[in-house]
C-alpha cells in the first residue's frame, strides 16, 4: 500500500496566519493526490483534487503544491471557518489510502 | 442535486454480518462509481471499496476479504456486507461518489452521505 505520512498532526494557530501541511507519500504518485477537511461531527468536504486545483467554491485562500513526493496544503490566511481536521489522500493505485489527518485548532 | 443516504443496524455483534445501506437520490446509481470510507472513533478515514453498475467491484485488501459490495438499480441503492465483523469494525461509514472532476484523471469522492455510526458489541 502506498503510505501518506501527514506532518503535523496538529497545530495551533491564528487567525490571519498561514498554515501549511505536509503530506509525504512512499513512491511517486502525482499528480493523484487528493485534500479533504472535515470539521467535528461533520462529512468530510474535497478542498483540492490533483495536487492544486481547486474544487468548485472552495476559497482561494487554498491552495496545493508539490516537491517530489512531498504534497502541500497552504491556507495563505487562515479564516476561523478552516478550523477543522485536513486530510490528504492519493487516488494513484488502490487500496486508495489517506494521510492520518492534521488538526488546526485556535491558538 | 445528487444526494446519498446510509442506513443500517447501529448495533452488531461480534462474528455477525454488517449490512449497510446507500440511497441514491438526485440521479441514477447506474450513472457513477461509488464507495464507501469508514472512519474509526477518534481515528482517520479507511478506503473500504467501490462498485459500479456494470458489477466491476474493488475492495481494500485490510478488509481481509470480508467484504462485498451490491447495487440494486431498480430502487436506486447500493450496498456494503462485511463479513464476520469484530470491535474492530467500529466505525462511522460512509458511502460516496467517486468521480474524476474535469479533465482530470484523479479519482475523487466529491459527494458524501452523512455517515452512520455502527458499533461492533455484544
Amino acid at each position: 500500500d502506498i503510505q501518506m505520512t501527514q506532518s503535523p498532526s496538529s497545530l495551533s494557530a491564528s487567525v490571519g496566519d498561514r498554515v501549511t501541511i505536509t503530506c509525504r507519500a512512499s513512491q511517486n504518485i502525482s499528480p493523484f493526490v487528493n485534500w479533504y477537511q472535515q470539521k467535528p461531527g461533520k462529512v468530510p468536504r474535497l478542498l483540492i483534487f490533483s495536487i492544486s486545483r481547486l474544487q468548485s467554491g472552495v476559497p482561494s485562500r487554498f491552495s496545493g503544491s508539490e516537491s517530489g513526493t512531498d504534497f502541500s496544503l497552504i491556507i495563505s490566511s487562515l479564516q476561523p471557518e478552516d478550523f477543522a481536521t485536513y486530510y490528504c489522500q492519493q487516488t494513484y493505485t488502490t487500496p486508495w489510502t489517506f494521510g492520518q489527518g492534521t488538526r488546526v485548532d485556535i491558538k | 442535486q445528487l444526494q446519498l443516504q446510509e442506513s443500517g443496524p447501529g448495533l452488531v455483534k461480534p462474528s455477525e454480518t454488517l449490512t449497510l445501506t446507500c440511497s441514491v437520490s438526485g440521479d441514477s446509481v447506474s450513472n457513477y462509481y461509488w464507495s464507501w470510507i469508514r472512519q474509526s472513533p477518534g481515528k482517520g478515514l479507511e478506503w473500504i471499496g467501490f462498485i459500479y453498475y456494470t458489477g466491476s467491484t474493488k475492495y481494500n485488501p485490510s478488509l481481509g476479504g470480508r467484504v462485498t459490495t451490491s447495487l440494486d438499480t431498480s430502487k436506486n441503492h447500493f450496498f456494503l456486507t462485511l463479513n464476520s465483523v469484530t470491535a474492530a469494525d467500529t466505525a462511522v461509514y460512509y458511502c460516496a461518489r467517486r468521480i474524476q472532476p474535469g479533465s482530470s484523471p484523479v479519482f475523487v469522492f466529491d459527494i458524501w452521505g452523512q455517515g452512520t455510526l455502527v458499533t461492533v458489541s455484544s
